[in-house]
């Protein structure tokens, strides 16, 4: 199993659709949680971290589910520049490392 | 702004023949790492380093090596790259908290001749 697992995708949705992406990872002991965003041949860049009460960042929500070991993303209103891969990233456990998942594939159309 | 630089972009070399990458940073930050990403994959950590101590992962081959001379540079060392060795490197930094995020560089996208 791997330790972050996300569905690759991609999801094709109209301009102004809701999409959901969803992501487990295996490592109970892992402690912080993130979204990233990653546009083709280009580097990852922090979308937004998740906390267990949950957070929103405008047309973006995480939620966090510990007992489950899940995490999602939530995205309003979807517009043509969110189409990216969604990265889903754990802590490894200890301090420094983070697990990477292979990411989820957004392409969003008019 | 503060920010990970890496250079070059673009890197090409021939097969065996050593190259460098370097990545510098103005936050400050005490771990800098060093991840290999190729296409659709995950990025995949090679090693990281904790103020000055190096921590490799058990699965980084013996042809990659990093140094770290100052808090804000950090290189990849290629010994003898081979063709399995094209990806994008990315170098990341955060802070030693547990619940920091990391900050990338650009990357660089390194071709084997």
């Amino acid at each position: 199993r791997k330790e972050v697992e996300q569905d690759p995708g991609p999801f094709n949705v109209p301009e102004g659709a809701t999409v959901a992406f969803n992501c487990t990872y295996s490592n109970s002991a892992s402690q912080s949680f993130f979204w990233y965003r990653q546009d083709c041949r280009k580097e990852p860049k922090l979308l937004m971290s998740v906390y267990s009460s949950g957070n929103e960042d405008g047309r973006f929500t995480a939620q966090l589910n510990r007992a489950s070991q899940y995490i999602s993303l939530l995205i309003r209103d979807s517009k043509l520049s969110d189409s990216a891969t969604y990265l889903c990233v754990v802590s490894a456990g200890t301090a420094s490392k983070l697990t990477f998942g292979t990411g989820t594939r957004l392409q969003v159309t008019l | 702004d503060a920010m990970v630089i890496q250079n070059p972009r673009y890197q090409v070399t021939q097969f065996g023949k050593p190259v460098t990458l370097s990545c510098s940073q103005t936050l400050n930050h005490n771990v800098m790492y060093w991840y290999q990403q190729k296409s659709s994959q995950a990025p995949k950590l090679l090693f990281h380093y904790y103020d000055k101590d190096f921590n490799n992962e058990a699965d980084t081959p013996d042809n990659f090596q990093s140094r770290r001379p100052n808090t804000s540079f950090c290189f990849l060392d290629i010994r003898s790259p081979g063709l399995g060795d094209a990806a994008m490197y990315l170098c990341a930094t955060s802070r030693e908290n547990r619940d920091q995020p990391q900050h990338f560089g650009d990357g660089t996208r390194l071709s084997i001749l």
